[in-house]
C-alpha cells in the first residue's frame, strides 16, 4: 500500500510569509508525529496527533507553528512569518501504537527561508 | 530529560569491512529502541527496533544490540557494502514522555 506521503517536496519562500505543509498518513494508522532536522542535526520533535486526543504541542519551538489533523487522516504544519532559522526538512511519520511501535515516516518537505 | 548521543559522527570503511556503530541514552525507561537508515535527500527507514525487554534484533547482514542497563546500543554491520552509505539514526522510545527522542546519527561511507 501508500506511504506517508508530504507535500510539497521543495518550498522557498521569503523571509516574513507564511507555509503550509501537508503529510498524508498511512491509511488507518491514527498517530501522526511532526519533526525539523536541521542541517547536520538529529531530528526534533515538533507536534504529536493520536486518534480524537488533544495533540502534545510540547515540541513547537514558538507560537509562529502550528499544525492541525483533520477527519484523523491529513495534517497541515503551518508556519507563519518564517524566519531564516526555520529552513530545514520537515518530516512526517505515523504509525498506530505511538511511541510503541515502529513508525514510518514520508520524504520530508526542505523548507529554504531566504 | 532523556539524551541519545551517537558515535561516531561520521564513518569511512572500505568495502567489506565489518563495523560497529554506537548510540547511548542517559534515561533507561524506554519502551524500544530503533535504528534506522537515511539516505540523502530521503526520510527515514526504519531497519531494526528492539523492545526494551529483548536484548539483540538479526536482519540480513544486521545485528543490534540493546544493554538497557548501561543506556548502550550497538548496530553491527556484516561485510559492508558501498549500497550501505547513509546516516544512520537511533531513537528510544521515551516512556517518560511518550517521545521518540533520536541521536544526531553516524555518516557512515563505505569505499569500493
Amino acid at each position: 500500500g501508500a506511504g506517508v506521503s508530504q507535500s510539497p517536496s521543495n518550498k522557498v519562500t521569503e523571509k516574513g510569509k507564511d507555509v503550509e505543509l501537508r503529510c498524508d498518513p498511512i491509511s488507518g494508522h491514527t498517530a501522526l508525529y511532526w519533526y525539523r532536522q536541521s542541517l547536520g542535526q538529529g531530528l526534533e520533535f515538533l507536534i504529536y496527533f493520536q486518534g480524537n486526543s488533544a495533540p502534545d504541542k510540547s515540541g513547537l519551538p514558538s507560537d509562529r507553528f502550528s499544525a492541525e489533523r483533520t477527519g484523523g487522516s491529513v495534517s497541515t504544519l503551518t508556519i507563519q512569518r518564517t524566519q531564516q532559522e526555520d529552513s530545514a526538512v520537515y518530516l512526517c511519520a505515523s504509525n498506530v501504537q505511538g511511541v510503541q511501535e515502529t513508525q514510518y515516516f514520508g520524504p520530508g518537505t526542505r523548507l529554504l527561508v531566504l | 530529560k532523556q539524551e541519545v548521543t551517537q558515535i561516531p559522527a561520521a564513518l569511512s570503511v572500505p568495502e567489506g569491512e565489518n563495523l560497529v556503530l554506537n548510540c547511548s541514552f542517559t534515561d533507561s525507561a524506554i519502551y524500544n529502541l530503533q535504528w534506522f537508515r537515511q539516505d540523502p535527500g530521503k526520510g527515514l527507514t526504519s531497519l531494526l527496533l528492539i523492545q526494551s525487554s529483548q536484548r539483540e534484533q538479526t536482519s540480513g547482514r544486521l545485528n543490534a544490540s540493546l544493554d538497557k542497563s548501561s543506556g548502550r546500543s550497538t548496530l553491527y554491520i556484516a561485510a559492508s557494502q558501498p549500497g550501505d552509505s547513509a546516516t544512520y539514526l537511533c531513537a528510544v522510545g521515551d516512556s517518560g514522555t511518550y517521545k521518540y527522542i533520536f541521536g544526531t546519527g553516524t555518516r557512515l561511507k563505505v569505499l569500493a
